[in-house]
């Protein structure tokens, strides 16, 4: 079993839908959660950050994390087409080494 | 630096050559990552360090691959004998601390061995 499961799409939504992504994780130590953003022949980009349960919000993107069910989900709002991407859950624990989900690769149409 | 800034951009390569691929991070970042991503794929964790120390290089996939860091700055991770099965994006990340803070990527060098 992978530490970090998250199915990889594509999810393909209209313009202005929510788009709602999500990973499981195994080890229960881990604490810090991040969510990257990955176009095509890019390097990913940093999206989201957290360390706790709960919920965090940034403009139209909302991270939660459910510790109890080992559960992080990241919510898009109002999508856009320049939201097409793959989105990539990332998770560490103290000891340094980010555990990646493999990616889910999002479509928004016009 | 401003950010993460990996060379080459783009290396084709032959098979069996040698190819080093070079990593400069973040200032002040004291970790340094590096992944693999082959095409279509999620990262593949290679290798990371803290400082010039590599505590972790589980990740790398066979004794053709090693890195080092010098100055605990620029790192540079080199394939020997490259195969076709190497070729992928290979993307390098810096935060401040191993264990604290968020990894900020570079955009990764995209190696072709032919």
């Amino acid at each position: 079993q992978k530490e970090v499961e998250q199915d990889p799409g594509p999810l393909s939504v209209p313009e202005g839908a929510i788009v709602s992504l999500n990973c499981t994780y195994s080890n229960s130590a881990f604490q810090y959660f991040m969510w990257y953003r990955q176009y095509s022949r890019k390097g990913p980009e940093l999206l989201m950050y957290t360390y706790s349960s709960g919920n965090k919000e940034d403009g139209r993107f909302t991270a939660q994390v459910d510790k109890s069910s080992k559960y992080i989900s990241l919510f898009i709002r109002d999508s856009q087409p320049s939201d097409s991407a793959t989105y990539l859950c990332a998770i560490r624990g103290s000891w340094g080494k980010l555990q990646f989900g493999a990616g889910t690769q999002v479509v928004v149409t016009p | 630096g401003a950010g993460v800034s990996q060379s080459p951009s783009n290396k084709v390569t032959e098979k069996g050559k040698d190819v080093e691929l070079r990593c400069d991070p973040i200032s002040g970042h004291t970790a340094l990552y590096w992944y693999r991503q082959s095409l279509g794929q999620g990262l593949e964790f290679l290798i990371y360090f803290q400082g010039n120390s590599a505590p972790d290089k589980s990740g790398l996939p066979s004794d053709r691959f090693s890195a080092e860091r010098t100055g605990g700055s620029v790192s540079t991770l080199t394939i020997q004998r490259t195969q076709q099965e190497d070729s992928a994006v290979y993307l390098c990340a810096s935060s401040q601390e191993v264990g604290r803070g968020t990894a900020f990527f570079g955009q990764g060098t995209r190696l072709t061995v032919v």
